[in-house]
């Protein structure tokens, strides 16, 4: 099956520094990819959604300028997450879709990035 | 509230028994309802997913079922393995966005 990978797999950072989140598509291209948040004992949680070649749309809540997603080709798509503070401390997933048919699509996960912040 | 509900919570239960989840939802319109494993620390991975006129599904041990009319599904886990402890999600996808819906998940422990 298809594959999405993350890149790194986990990060530690001290308050207020930058880190940046990669997210591919192995095996397909994908012109929708998909940023989420997992904080312990929770379901994910739907932060934006990129499109290859145009801005990010964000879910009521999320902050655009602090949570930067840049999709610049059918493969990848990165989230930076500026300014860092131990709130944002969380699991980060991302996920790409594939299309399989005229009105199915298919949503592969990639295997999540834990960020702390300190 | 959540369009998506699943019982139990969580749940024990020894390496070789069968156990089940529930997941109800209301989300609308229906595309299809997926079933997806998380081990701990890892991203979701793809059990099990059905259409609208798709009843059932096996993968394996697991055993999805889809009633659309009562808006209600099962995972069915048989002889159950310790690798088999992880959370269990329901998604169900809407059909005019394509935007998944998340339950809470239930999380399966199973021991020797």
């Amino acid at each position: 099956g298809a594959v999405v990978s993350q890149h790194p797999s986990r990060v530690i950072c001290k308050s207020g520094t930058s880190v940046k989140i990669e997210c591919r598509s192995l095996d397909f291209q994908a012109t929708t990819m998909f940023w989420y948040r997992q904080f312990p004992k929770q379901s994910l949680m739907l932060m934006a959604t990129s499109n290859e070649g145009s801005k990010a749309t964000y879910e009521q809540g999320v902050e655009k300028d602090k949570f930067l997603i840049n999709h610049a080709s059918l493969t990848l798509s990165t989230l930076t997450v500026t300014s860092a503070h131990p709130e944002d401390s969380s699991f980060y997933i991302c996920s790409a879709r594939d299309r399989l048919g005229l009105t199915f699509y298919e949503q592969y996960f990639g295997p999540g990035t834990r960020l702390t912040v300190t | 509230k959540n369009q998506v509900e699943q019982s139990p919570q969580s749940l024990i239960i020894l390496e070789g028994k069968n156990c089940t989840l529930q997941c109800n939802y209301t989300v609308s319109p229906f595309s299809n309802l997926r079933w997806y494993k998380q081990d701990t620390g890892r991203g979701p991975v793809s059990l099990t997913i059905m259409t609208f006129s798709e009843n059932t599904k096996s993968n394996g041990r697991y055993t999805a079922t889809l009633d659309a009319d009562t808006k209600q599904s099962s995972l069915h886990i048989t002889a159950s393995q310790l690798s088999d402890s992880a959370s269990y999600i329901c998604v169900v996808s809407r059909s005019n966005d394509y935007k998944l819906s998340f339950g809470a998940g239930t999380t399966v422990t199973v021991r020797a």
